[in-house]
């Protein structure tokens, strides 16, 4: 069974400072996503990495895939309140036909 | 809108009851793949389709089936409810440019 481990699972900051959020397996993923998911609302898709040792920057946010392709980081820059929210790793296995097994998320609260 | 349209969006019902959601998947994606969302298990794989045939399956309880229709709209079953089932489901389909597409989910509450 593949496990994704998340941290920290709660997250309260103010207005302007960064962030990392980590996503740790013992496990290969052929990928891994990152997911933003608002109250009442399905995850969305933010950013997908393949390639070990892959960065990718989405305007304020920096995704980072371990070169073994078993781990992964978020990190935010300068935090707004808008940036509140759950956000998800998941990875698809080898071979799984895009399966993804999620971690439990980090709850992130961006104080103004 | 996603484009993945799940209905209903909440629905309360008694143990020991029957419910169907019901998902369409975004047009032109042939895949669908249904989780369960819960406080202590984050979002769990139920089972996953690809136009018409069942590709794969998580933990999904045998109290719980699914299928997908010829106009590649899916349905998945829920029997006999017990407390426990309590969550939100939801599913997404996929695309190969633009990967997971969620729908809103379903909030089942069982009473």
């Amino acid at each position: 069974t593949q496990l994704l481990e998340q941290s920290p699972q709660f997250l309260s900051i103010q207005e302007g400072e960064n962030l990392t959020v980590y996503c740790n397996s013992s496990s290969v993923f052929s990928s891994l996503q990152w997911y933003r998911q608002e109250p009442g609302e399905g995850p969305v898709l933010l950013v997908t990495v393949v390639t070990g040792g892959e960065v990718k920057k989405l305007k304020r946010l920096t995704f980072q895939f371990g070169d073994a392709r078993k781990d992964s980081s978020l990190h935010i820059t300068a935090a707004q309140p808008g940036d509140t929210g759950l956000y998800l790793c998941a990875g698809a296995g080898v071979g799984s036909n895009y399966k993804l097994t999620f971690g439990k998320g980090t709850l992130l609260t961006v104080n103004p | 809108d996603s484009g993945v349209t799940q209905t209903p969006k909440h629905l309360i019902t008694a143990t020991g009851q029957r419910v169907t959601l019901r998902c369409s998947p975004r047009s032109g994606d042939l895949s669908v793949y249904w989780y369960q969302q819960s406080l202590d298990q984050g979002l769990q794989f139920l089972i996953q389709y690809y136009n018409g045939e069942e590709r794969a399956k998580g933990n999904i309880l045998e109290r719980f089936s699914a299928q997908q229709f010829p106009d590649l709209h899916s349905e998945l079953n829920l029997s006999s409810l017990e407390l426990g089932d309590s969550a939100l489901y939801f599913c997404a389909s996929r695309d190969r440019r633009f990967g997971y597409t969620f729908g809103s989910g379903t909030r089942l509450t069982v009473v």
